[in-house]
């Protein structure tokens, strides 16, 4: 079984660009969720997508925006990059919504973003 | 406040020690991961409680519902189990509010 895949790795943008950030879900996952973690914190929630339809969001602003494929892959877009956009982006997925399902929760190793 | 505190924020221990690292949350949860992240930032899930004890290897986790507290132990303690440590409550679905880690470094 193939585990969650991010790309890139390693990310430098300027300030007031924009950005997309990628994930594939592991095989047989259908729910993918997006974190944020600053430098010495931990992560925050950003969106979750389950069947291409975004099923709850963190606080972060509509700059930020997601979309998830047919094949559950996705992607995380981040519009007029502001220097504290800088952070490890991480990606988890898992199948379904329910709180028991587990075992199946798998992250990515995360793309690092640095915005100059 | 956050939903999800941890402590110690950093520990540094002698090699064969025995390490406690403590999580308590203020939310109705799922369930309560605890999760390592080494430098480069990839994590593993090392275990999902939602009541009781889960033993794996050296590695022992407790959680208290009543309480709203959680333990991750380390037992003789090795300098590879160097790495940051997050306590993560699940509550609906598969949203989550994390601990700000615990920084463990154990020297030989």
């Amino acid at each position: 079984e193939t585990g969650v895949t991010q790309s890139p790795t390693h990310l430098i943008k300027t300030r007031g660009q924009q950005v997309t950030l990628r994930c594939s879900s592991q095989s047989g996952h259908n729910t993918v969720s997006w974190y944020q973690q600053a430098l010495g914190q931990g992560p925050q929630f950003i969106f979750q997508y389950y069947r291409e339809e975004e099923n709850g969001r963190g606080n972060f602003p509509p700059r930020f925006s997601g979309l998830q494929f047919p094949n559950y892959s996705s992607e995380l877009n981040v519009n007029a990059l502001e220097l504290d956009d800088s952070a490890l982006y991480l990606c988890a997925s898992s199948f379904g919504l329910s709180g028991q399902s587990n075992y199946g929760y798998t992250f990515g190793s995360g793309t690092r973003l640095t915005v100059v | 406040k956050n939903e999800v505190e941890q402590s110690p924020q950093n520990l540094t221990a002698q090699e064969g020690e025995f390490i406690t690292i403590n999580c308590s949350y203020s939310v109705g949860i799922s369930a309560l991961h605890w999760l390592q992240q080494h430098p480069g930032g990839g994590i593993v899930s090392l275990f999902m409680l939602s009541s009781g004890k889960k033993k794996h290897g050296r590695l022992i986790a407790t959680i208290n519902i009543q309480e709203k507290h959680s333990s991750l132990h380390i037992t003789a303690s090795h300098p590879r189990d160097s790495a940051v440590y997050i306590c993560a409550v699940r509550i609906t679905g598969n949203q989550f509010y994390f601990g700000t880690g615990t920084s463990l470094t154990v020297i030989p």
